[in-house]
């Protein structure tokens, strides 16, 4: 089993709407999550980076975390353009390693 | 300064060559990695150095070979490649590693391998 599993994409939306990515994860000792953002050709940049149960919000970007379900998602308001991109999940091993998913590709179209 | 910086941007190099990629950081961080990147994959580590110790080896052929000559940079020796090799490969820092293990990418190196 794979300790995180990402939903597929590619995700198509129009410019103004709510986004909604999504993954879970194989082991509660789990504690630490993030995500990130890959343009084409460029490195992974962190975007959000958490630790606990609930939500944590920075701009129009909130990241979600259920331990109880062991689901975490990354919510995006108001899409721009800008935001097309693939977004990476990410859980910190108990080894002290960070294990991605397989990302998911969104575009936004004006 | 935030940049983890990699050169060179694109290599092409035949399976008998002998290349490096280099790595560089300003940021004071401790801890850097080397990530193989194929297409639409997520990044899959290979080595991990912490306080300029090398920390994890991702049981990586030998034909890759990393060094860290000081806590600012990092070099990937390549020699012998196969063309399955071929991939973008990700430098990153983090400022300790372990539970505190946010990453800073650099760009990469997008490698051909004929």
């Amino acid at each position: 089993q794979k300790e995180v599993e990402q939903d597929p994409g590619p995700l198509s939306v129009p410019e103004g709407a709510i986004v909604s990515l999504n993954c879970t994860y194989s082991n509660s000792a789990f504690q630490y999550f993030m995500w990130y953002r890959q343009y084409s050709r460029k490195g992974p940049e962190l975007l959000m980076y958490t630790y606990s149960s609930g939500n944590k919000e920075d701009g129009r970007f909130t990241a979600q975390v259920d331990k109880s379900s062991k689901y975490i998602s990354l919510f995006i308001r108001d899409s721009q353009p800008s935001d097309s991109a693939t977004y990476l999940c990410a859980i910190l091993t108990n080894a002290g390693k960070s294990t991605f998913g397989d990302g998911t590709t969104l575009t936004v179209k004006p | 300064d935030t940049e983890v910086t990699q050169t060179p941007k694109h290599l092409v190099m035949g399976m008998t060559n002998k290349k490096s990629l280099k790595c560089e950081q300003h940021m004071g961080h401790r801890a850097m990695y080397w990530y193989k990147q194929k297409a639409k994959k997520p990044p899959e580590l290979m080595f991990v150095y912490s306080y300029e110790k090398l920390s994890i080896n991702e049981s990586v052929p030998s034909r890759f070979s990393p060094e860290c000559p000081n806590s600012s940079l990092l070099n990937l020796h390549l020699h012998a490649l196969q063309p399955e090799d071929s991939a973008l490969y990700l430098c990153a820092s983090s400022q300790e590693g372990g539970t505190n293990e946010k990453l800073f990418f650099g760009s990469g190196t997008q490698l051909s391998v004929l």
